[in-house]
């Protein structure tokens, strides 16, 4: 399995600007998890996809943060629009049941806002 | 709110040298606590994953207790090598208004010296 996919890797945008990060989860995996990490707060969950459907969306940071999942294989993170404080690297992860057992990391998106 | 505590912060030793790595958290209901590792530039990578009805866990060269009541959970790691430079990150997995998340430590940075 390539195990979670994660794009871009990097991007770098100015204040202002929409952007868009996506996620493949690992394919049977029916829970997915956005989180953020930066040096201040360290790891942080953003919001959290079970079979698709948003369960908790309490760490979204404010209304300029929103996140889908169309589908089983797919889900995307949008900022619009972007602030400097955004800057951080985004982590998407699946696990194969509701959050309590092993979830699988993405290599990340390293995100800076100008 | 849970709260989790890893120290020290960052650890360097030489070769060969056991080492201990601790993890505290400030609410005891808890469904499981996990080690990940994080290589720089990398995403998370699980080590352990300790249920909350168990006492240890152990894989390898590593081995992570947990003790509920007390809020604390270790990670040993025997005859280190630089290879198991990175930074280790504790987690504990807990229900809040019925969704399931991970809260994380902030990691301990570990370094071992040739």
């Amino acid at each position: 399995d390539a195990g979670v996919i994660q794009s871009p890797r990097h991007e770098v945008t100015e204040m202002g600007q929409e952007v868009t990060l996506r996620c493949k989860p690992i394919s049977g995996h029916n829970s997915l998890f956005w989180y953020r990490q930066t040096m201040m707060r360290g790891l942080e969950l953003l919001i959290y996809f079970n079979n698709n459907v948003p369960i908790d969306d309490s760490g979204m940071p404010e209304d300029r943060f929103s996140a889908k999942m169309p589908n089983a294989s797919f889900s995307t993170l949008k900022i619009q629009p972007s602030e400097p404080r955004d800057s951080a690297v985004y982590f998407c992860a699946s696990s194969s049941y509701r959050g309590t057992d092993t979830q699988y990391f993405g290599p990340g998106t390293r995100l800076t806002v100008l | 709110k849970q709260e989790v505590t890893q120290i020290p912060a960052a650890l360097s030793v030489p070769e060969g040298e056991n080492l201990v790595l601790n993890c505290s958290f400030t609410d005891s209901a808890i469904y499981n606590l996990q080690w990940f590792r994080q290589d720089p530039g990398k995403g998370l990578t699980s080590l352990l994953l300790i249920q909350s009805s168990q006492r240890e866990q152990t894989s390898g060269r590593l081995n992570a207790s947990l003790d509920k009541s007390s809020g604390r959970s270790t990670l040993y790691i025997a005859a280190s090598q630089p290879g198991d430079s990175a930074t280790y990150l504790c987690a504990v997995s807990l229900t809040q208004g019925g969704s399931e998340k991970l809260v994380f430590g902030k990691g301990t940075k570990l370094t071992v010296n040739p």
